[in-house]
């Protein structure tokens, strides 16, 4: 199974920063990466897939990047209903399909 | 829209089997350019895949539970469902059915639409 790592596992940020979180996997996936948004007791929200492309409805501050191994969730400019938990997930190798472990994002 | 809701007992015993239906609010059940899936997420914890299935049968099972794993989906009633059997205290879970994206170029096995959740307790 490919194993994904999210770093880091939680960050405090304030409103206005700039926020990475990174997803790698422990086998090339190219571009078949996606990421998702929870907040606490609602379900992941999907917010990037394919690696970068913008689901639709998701803010443009959300962005993401990479193929391969290494994947990047960029928040530009973090705003209050960004405190959430963060995950990515791979579809290129199943089953099964796996997620990352998670980052959650705090407010600083 | 799309809804997907999940329906079933919110407290299974020991050994017993968690039986739980998703309920697909626009047909696209029947459609077959969907995958239809299973994620749980113990309380507290990160999301872990059940399964995926299409309608004409196919299926993909995470084969960490694969022996105790059923999904069925009942296109007449917009419906597919999961069963997991043996169940122990480790399958305590919010359990969430959703969709993957409609075929393109090949299965982009993401999830696009979630329901809700549903809290599965396993306990006597």
């Amino acid at each position: 199974a490919i194993q994904l790592t999210q770093s880091p596992s939680s960050l405090s940020a304030s409103v206005g920063d700039r926020v990475t979180i990174t997803c790698r996997t422990s086998q090339g996936i190219s571009s078949a990466l996606a990421w998702y948004q929870q907040k606490p007791g609602k379900a992941p929200k999907l917010l990037i897939y394919d690696a970068s492309s913008l689901e639709s409805g998701v803010p443009s501050r959300f962005s993401g990047s990479g193929s391969g191994t290494d994947f990047t969730l960029t928040i530009s400019s973090l705003q209050p209903e960004d405190f959430a938990t963060y995950y990515c997930q791979q579809f290129n190798s199943y089953p099964p399909l796996t997620f990352g472990g998670g980052t959650k994002v705090e407010i600083k | 829209q799309l809804q997907l809701q999940e329906s079933g007992p919110g407290l299974v015993r020991p050994s017993e089997t968690l039986s739980l239906i998703c309920t697909v609010s626009d047909g696209s059940i029947s459609s077959s350019e969907y995958f239809w899936g299973w994620i749980r997420q113990p309380p507290g914890k990160g999301l872990e895949w059940i399964g995926s299935i299409h309608n004409i049968g196919s299926t993909y099972y995470n084969p960490s539970l694969r022996s105790r794993v059923t999904m069925s989906i009942d296109t007449s009633k917009n419906q597919f469902s999961l069963k997991v059997n043996s169940v122990t205290a480790a399958d305590t879970a919010v359990f969430y059915c959703a969709r993957h994206p409609r075929y393109s170029s090949g299965w982009h096995l993401y999830f696009q639409h979630w329901g809700q959740g549903t809290l599965v307790t396993v306990s006597s």
